[in-house]
Order: C-alpha cells, then sequence, then structure tokens
C-alpha cells in the first residue's frame, strides 16, 4: 500500500534559523511529489512540486525540496525562516496510474519564535 | 490553473439531517476529488469522481453516507448523509488539470454537525 510519512508533527524553530521538514513516502509505482502548505485558516495552497527532471526544486519564498529516490524521501528546508512561514505543511505524492490519487501526509506544524 | 467555487463555505446542522455540497470548475476537467480534514489532522480522501460513471470510493467511505453526482465536466455534488457529530470536518473538492499536475482546492466546506 501506498503511504506518506511526514516524521515530525511539529517543528518550533526561531526566526531566522534554517529548517528541514522531513517526509518519507512508499510506493510501488512512480510518483509526482509535492508540499502544499496551509496556513491558519486558509485553504491548501501548493509550495513546490517534483515531476520529473532535476531532483532540487525551489518556491519561490526560500524553500526547496529534494528528491532521493533511493530513500523514498522529499524532505523540504528553508535556510532561514521567517515569522510568516508559521503555518502546517503537508507532504503530497501522486500516484502515476490509474485514477492519479493524492495522497497526504499527517502534515507537520512549523510555529517560528521571535 | 482551475479556479474552484465550492459552495456552502461554512454551515451548522442539526444530527439526522443531510447537506449536499457543491463544486464548480472554471474549466473541464477529467477527475475531481473529494477531501475530507477532520480538526487537526491532514486530508482524507473521500471518493474520485468521473463525469459519465459512478464515484470510486475510499476504504472507509460508502455511496449510502457520501453520495457524489458529476453530472458534467465543471460540476460535482458531495451530500453528507445522516449526520453526526463525527462528520464535522472541512470538505474540500478539488480537480488536477492535466497528468502530473498538482492538485487545485476549492476554500472548502466548514461543517459542523450539532
Amino acid at each position: 500500500a501506498q503511504s506518506v510519512t511526514q516524521l515530525d508533527s511539529q517543528v518550533p524553530v526561531f526566526e531566522e534559523a534554517p529548517v528541514e521538514l522531513r517526509c518519507n513516502y512508499s510506493s510501488s509505482v512512480s510518483v509526482y511529489l509535492f508540499w502544499y502548505v496551509q496556513y491558519p485558516n486558509q485553504g491548501l495552497q501548493l509550495l513546490l512540486k517534483y515531476l520529473s527532471g532535476s531532483t532540487l526544486v525551489e518556491s519561490i519564498n526560500g524553500f526547496e525540496a529534494e528528491f532521493n529516490k533511493s530513500q523514498t524521501s522529499f524532505h523540504l528546508r528553508k535556510p532561514s525562516v521567517h515569522i510568516s512561514d508559521t503555518a502546517e505543511y503537508f507532504c503530497a505524492v501522486t500516484l502515476n496510474t490509474g485514477g492519479f490519487k493524492t495522497i497526504f501526509g499527517a502534515g507537520t506544524r512549523l510555529f517560528v519564535k521571535a | 490553473s482551475a479556479v474552484i467555487s465550492q459552495k456552502p463555505s461554512r454551515d451548522i446542522c442539526q444530527r439526522g439531517t443531510s447537506l449536499t455540497i457543491q463544486c464548480q470548475v472554471d474549466s473541464q476537467v477529467t477527475m475531481m476529488f473529494w477531501y475530507r480534514q477532520q480538526p487537526g489532522q491532514s486530508l482524507t480522501l473521500i471518493a474520485t469522481a468521473n463525469q459519465g460513471s459512478e464515484a470510486t470510493y475510499e476504504s472507509g467511505f460508502v455511496i449510502d453516507k457520501f453520495p457524489i453526482s458529476r453530472p458534467n465536466l465543471t460540476f460535482s455534488t458531495l451530500t453528507v448523509s445522516n449526520m453526526s457529530p463525527e462528520d464535522s470536518s472541512i470538505y474540500l473538492c478539488s480537480v488536477r488539470p492535466g497528468q502530473g499536475l498538482p492538485l487545485h482546492f476549492g476554500n472548502g466546506t466548514r461543517l459542523t454537525v450539532t
């Protein structure tokens, strides 16, 4: 069965510190990988995606994620966080088969402290 | 990118009643997906709705409880039937504009069952 594991439910960090949010997946078929962000009381927004090509993908607000096929991971990183990055982050995989359904991880709450 | 309008945005319903949620997309899409996000939790796929065929339900979700309609390529409804307080959640409609592309989400319907 396919699954997505986000190893940390909560990550508190100080402003301007680096952060890594971990994501591992399990799938018997190839996948597309995504990170979504949900700010307080808002809907889900796509943060970044890996479809193919370069394994390092970047977002416009300084986040990056690297696809590691051998470790089946897609960890999200940012070298220096801001207060405004406080949100829930969801890792997701879309199965490249059949109905192309998307499975979400449990989410990681990033809390940036001043 | 697809723009999704979901109605109602929120509702408070009594136990034993039913609520129908509407999802309108501004472009034609083959697949529409219905998710549930229970308080403080991740997204769980309820079902995949293809136009012209019956919806495909995930484990733990049944058609009698969550009937879905998909009359055309831009519209779908999800009904939450015979509601109980455990059905209190945010229900989200989503679409994928093309193969491998990320999901786009509506703003969700926040349902409270009393």
